[in-house]
Protein backbone atom coordinates (compact mmCIF):
# COMPACT_ATOMS: atom_id res chain seq x y z
CA UNK A 1 0.00 0.00 0.00
CA UNK A 2 1.30 3.36 -0.89
CA UNK A 3 1.59 5.92 1.97
CA UNK A 4 -0.09 8.57 -0.41
CA UNK A 5 -2.63 7.47 -2.59
CA UNK A 6 -4.48 9.35 -5.32
CA UNK A 7 -6.50 8.24 -8.38
CA UNK A 8 -4.29 9.09 -11.64
CA UNK A 9 -6.81 10.32 -13.87
CA UNK A 10 -6.94 11.83 -16.02
CA UNK A 11 -10.06 13.56 -14.48
CA UNK A 12 -12.05 15.14 -17.00
CA UNK A 13 -14.80 17.77 -16.35
CA UNK A 14 -16.55 20.40 -18.32
CA UNK A 15 -16.26 23.84 -17.47
CA UNK A 16 -17.91 25.63 -14.99
CA UNK A 17 -18.62 22.38 -13.23
CA UNK A 18 -17.20 21.09 -10.24
CA UNK A 19 -13.99 19.24 -9.83
CA UNK A 20 -13.26 16.80 -7.09
CA UNK A 21 -9.95 15.22 -6.44
CA UNK A 22 -9.33 12.80 -3.86
CA UNK A 23 -6.36 11.70 -1.91
CA UNK A 24 -6.22 8.82 0.81
CA UNK A 25 -2.74 8.38 3.28
CA UNK A 26 -1.69 5.42 5.32
CA UNK A 27 0.11 7.35 8.69
CA UNK A 28 -2.74 7.92 10.62
CA UNK A 29 0.05 10.69 12.83
CA UNK A 30 -0.56 12.66 9.80
CA UNK A 31 -0.84 16.74 10.92
CA UNK A 32 -0.39 17.88 7.81
CA UNK A 33 -2.29 18.01 4.66
CA UNK A 34 -1.43 19.54 1.25
CA UNK A 35 -2.68 20.53 -2.10
CA UNK A 36 -0.01 21.61 -4.56
CA UNK A 37 -0.65 21.98 -8.65
CA UNK A 38 1.62 21.80 -11.04
CA UNK A 39 1.70 22.69 -14.95
CA UNK A 40 3.39 20.56 -17.42
CA UNK A 41 6.77 21.44 -17.40
CA UNK A 42 6.74 23.31 -14.27
CA UNK A 43 7.27 22.73 -10.32
CA UNK A 44 4.59 22.41 -7.72
CA UNK A 45 2.62 25.98 -6.48
CA UNK A 46 1.20 25.45 -3.23
CA UNK A 47 -2.59 26.01 -3.34
CA UNK A 48 -4.29 25.20 -0.08
CA UNK A 49 -2.51 23.37 3.31
CA UNK A 50 -5.48 22.23 5.85
CA UNK A 51 -4.42 20.85 9.40
CA UNK A 52 -8.04 20.49 11.39
CA UNK A 53 -10.72 18.16 9.98
CA UNK A 54 -13.86 19.30 8.14
CA UNK A 55 -13.29 22.49 5.27
CA UNK A 56 -11.41 25.24 4.53
CA UNK A 57 -12.40 27.05 1.63
CA UNK A 58 -10.23 29.83 -0.52
CA UNK A 59 -11.87 31.33 -3.48
CA UNK A 60 -12.94 28.25 -6.09
CA UNK A 61 -11.12 25.63 -3.67
CA UNK A 62 -12.45 23.80 -1.07
CA UNK A 63 -10.09 21.34 0.88
CA UNK A 64 -11.96 18.71 3.12
CA UNK A 65 -10.00 16.88 5.53
CA UNK A 66 -11.25 13.74 7.55
CA UNK A 67 -8.60 11.88 9.53
CA UNK A 68 -10.31 9.25 11.14
CA UNK A 69 -11.36 7.85 7.02
CA UNK A 70 -7.53 9.24 6.31
CA UNK A 71 -9.04 10.89 3.61
CA UNK A 72 -8.28 14.36 2.20
CA UNK A 73 -10.01 16.01 -1.06
CA UNK A 74 -10.10 18.83 -2.83
CA UNK A 75 -13.08 20.76 -4.88
CA UNK A 76 -12.38 23.11 -7.13
CA UNK A 77 -15.47 25.03 -8.21
CA UNK A 78 -16.70 26.58 -11.13
CA UNK A 79 -13.77 25.28 -13.10
CA UNK A 80 -11.65 26.62 -15.70
CA UNK A 81 -9.30 25.71 -18.90
CA UNK A 82 -7.01 27.18 -16.98
CA UNK A 83 -7.36 24.15 -13.79
CA UNK A 84 -6.16 21.48 -15.98
CA UNK A 85 -3.21 20.40 -14.30
CA UNK A 86 -1.77 17.72 -12.28
CA UNK A 87 -2.05 18.11 -8.74
CA UNK A 88 -0.42 16.48 -6.35
CA UNK A 89 -1.28 15.90 -2.30
CA UNK A 90 1.00 15.80 0.70
CA UNK A 91 0.84 14.87 3.73
CA UNK A 92 3.24 15.01 6.86
CA UNK A 93 3.87 15.13 10.56
CA UNK A 94 4.54 18.39 11.93
CA UNK A 95 7.66 16.93 14.01
CA UNK A 96 9.00 15.42 10.89
CA UNK A 97 9.41 18.19 8.54
CA UNK A 98 9.10 15.90 5.57
CA UNK A 99 6.05 15.48 3.14
CA UNK A 100 5.27 12.43 1.25
CA UNK A 101 4.01 13.38 -1.54
CA UNK A 102 0.83 11.13 -3.72
CA UNK A 103 1.83 10.82 -7.82
CA UNK A 104 -0.82 13.25 -8.29
CA UNK A 105 -3.88 13.66 -10.13
CA UNK A 106 -4.43 15.07 -13.98
CA UNK A 107 -7.47 16.86 -14.43
CA UNK A 108 -8.81 18.10 -17.54
CA UNK A 109 -11.32 20.69 -18.28
CA UNK A 110 -12.39 21.57 -21.43
CA UNK A 111 -14.28 24.13 -22.71
CA UNK B 1 10.00 31.65 -7.71
CA UNK B 2 8.85 30.76 -4.11
CA UNK B 3 11.90 32.39 -2.65
CA UNK B 4 14.07 29.97 -4.29
CA UNK B 5 16.09 29.72 -7.21
CA UNK B 6 17.21 26.49 -9.28
CA UNK B 7 20.40 26.61 -11.82
CA UNK B 8 20.27 25.70 -14.64
CA UNK B 9 16.98 25.02 -15.90
CA UNK B 10 18.22 22.32 -18.25
CA UNK B 11 21.32 20.86 -17.89
CA UNK B 12 23.27 17.75 -20.13
CA UNK B 13 25.39 15.17 -18.65
CA UNK B 14 27.44 12.57 -20.37
CA UNK B 15 27.54 9.08 -18.75
CA UNK B 16 29.68 8.83 -16.26
CA UNK B 17 30.21 12.85 -15.37
CA UNK B 18 29.42 14.30 -12.06
CA UNK B 19 27.09 17.54 -12.18
CA UNK B 20 26.16 19.74 -9.59
CA UNK B 21 22.80 21.52 -9.67
CA UNK B 22 22.81 24.71 -7.56
CA UNK B 23 19.94 25.93 -5.18
CA UNK B 24 19.55 28.96 -3.64
CA UNK B 25 17.34 30.38 -1.20
CA UNK B 26 17.26 33.97 -0.24
CA UNK B 27 14.18 33.95 3.11
CA UNK B 28 17.01 32.65 5.87
CA UNK B 29 14.79 29.50 6.39
CA UNK B 30 16.35 26.54 8.01
CA UNK B 31 14.76 23.39 5.37
CA UNK B 32 15.33 22.71 2.52
CA UNK B 33 15.18 19.63 0.26
CA UNK B 34 15.59 18.01 -3.05
CA UNK B 35 13.23 15.78 -4.74
CA UNK B 36 13.40 13.52 -7.64
CA UNK B 37 10.24 13.50 -10.50
CA UNK B 38 9.88 11.28 -13.47
CA UNK B 39 7.27 11.24 -15.92
CA UNK B 40 3.89 10.38 -14.11
CA UNK B 41 5.11 10.44 -10.57
CA UNK B 42 5.05 11.92 -7.96
CA UNK B 43 8.06 13.50 -5.95
CA UNK B 44 10.44 11.33 -3.94
CA UNK B 45 13.04 13.22 -1.65
CA UNK B 46 16.59 12.62 -2.07
CA UNK B 47 17.91 14.48 0.51
CA UNK B 48 17.49 17.16 3.42
CA UNK B 49 19.02 19.35 5.35
CA UNK B 50 17.36 21.50 8.89
CA UNK B 51 20.36 22.93 9.78
CA UNK B 52 23.81 23.90 8.27
CA UNK B 53 25.96 21.73 8.47
CA UNK B 54 23.72 18.86 8.54
CA UNK B 55 21.54 16.88 6.54
CA UNK B 56 19.67 13.44 6.42
CA UNK B 57 18.84 11.06 3.28
CA UNK B 58 15.75 10.74 1.81
CA UNK B 59 14.20 7.78 0.16
CA UNK B 60 16.39 7.63 -3.26
CA UNK B 61 19.67 8.76 -1.82
CA UNK B 62 21.99 6.41 -3.47
CA UNK B 63 23.95 8.06 -5.85
CA UNK B 64 23.74 11.72 -5.08
CA UNK B 65 25.27 13.94 -2.34
CA UNK B 66 24.66 17.59 -0.78
CA UNK B 67 26.54 19.99 1.26
CA UNK B 68 24.92 22.71 3.35
CA UNK B 69 27.77 24.80 4.22
CA UNK B 70 25.99 28.11 3.96
CA UNK B 71 22.10 28.63 5.03
CA UNK B 72 21.07 30.24 2.11
CA UNK B 73 22.83 27.50 -0.14
CA UNK B 74 21.68 23.55 -0.76
CA UNK B 75 23.44 22.03 -4.18
CA UNK B 76 23.09 18.45 -4.94
CA UNK B 77 25.96 16.48 -6.88
CA UNK B 78 24.39 13.91 -9.21
CA UNK B 79 27.21 11.50 -9.37
CA UNK B 80 28.22 9.07 -12.14
CA UNK B 81 26.84 6.30 -9.33
CA UNK B 82 23.44 7.37 -10.39
CA UNK B 83 22.50 4.71 -12.89
CA UNK B 84 19.46 6.41 -14.00
CA UNK B 85 19.74 10.37 -13.40
CA UNK B 86 17.69 11.66 -16.20
CA UNK B 87 15.06 13.28 -14.18
CA UNK B 88 13.27 16.69 -13.15
CA UNK B 89 15.22 18.11 -9.77
CA UNK B 90 13.34 20.11 -7.43
CA UNK B 91 14.55 21.69 -4.71
CA UNK B 92 12.34 23.22 -1.82
CA UNK B 93 12.34 25.01 1.24
CA UNK B 94 10.29 25.02 4.42
CA UNK B 95 8.90 28.08 6.39
CA UNK B 96 9.82 28.31 9.47
CA UNK B 97 8.19 26.30 12.36
CA UNK B 98 5.30 27.90 14.01
CA UNK B 99 3.53 24.72 15.25
CA UNK B 100 1.35 24.17 12.06
CA UNK B 101 3.78 24.75 9.85
CA UNK B 102 6.10 22.30 7.30
CA UNK B 103 5.01 23.53 4.01
CA UNK B 104 7.09 23.46 1.37
CA UNK B 105 8.17 25.91 -1.79
CA UNK B 106 9.42 25.28 -4.50
CA UNK B 107 12.11 26.53 -6.97
CA UNK B 108 11.64 26.32 -10.54
CA UNK B 109 13.43 23.03 -11.14
CA UNK B 110 16.29 21.41 -13.14
CA UNK B 111 15.46 19.07 -15.77
CA UNK B 112 18.29 16.48 -16.18
CA UNK B 113 19.23 14.77 -19.26
CA UNK B 114 21.77 11.89 -19.80
CA UNK B 115 23.00 11.44 -23.45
Amino acid sequence: QKEVEQNSGPLSVPEGAIASLNCTYSDRGSQSFFWYRQYSGKSPELIMSIYSNGDKEDGRFTAQLNKASQYVSLLIRDSQPSDSATYLCAVGRISYNKLIFGAGTRLAVHP
Amino acid sequence: DGGITQSPKYLFRKEGQNVTLSCEQNLNHDAMYWYRQDPGQGLRLIYYSQIVNDFQKGDIAEGYSVSREKKESFPLTVTSAQKNPTAFYLCARSAPRDGRGNEQFFGPGTRLTVL
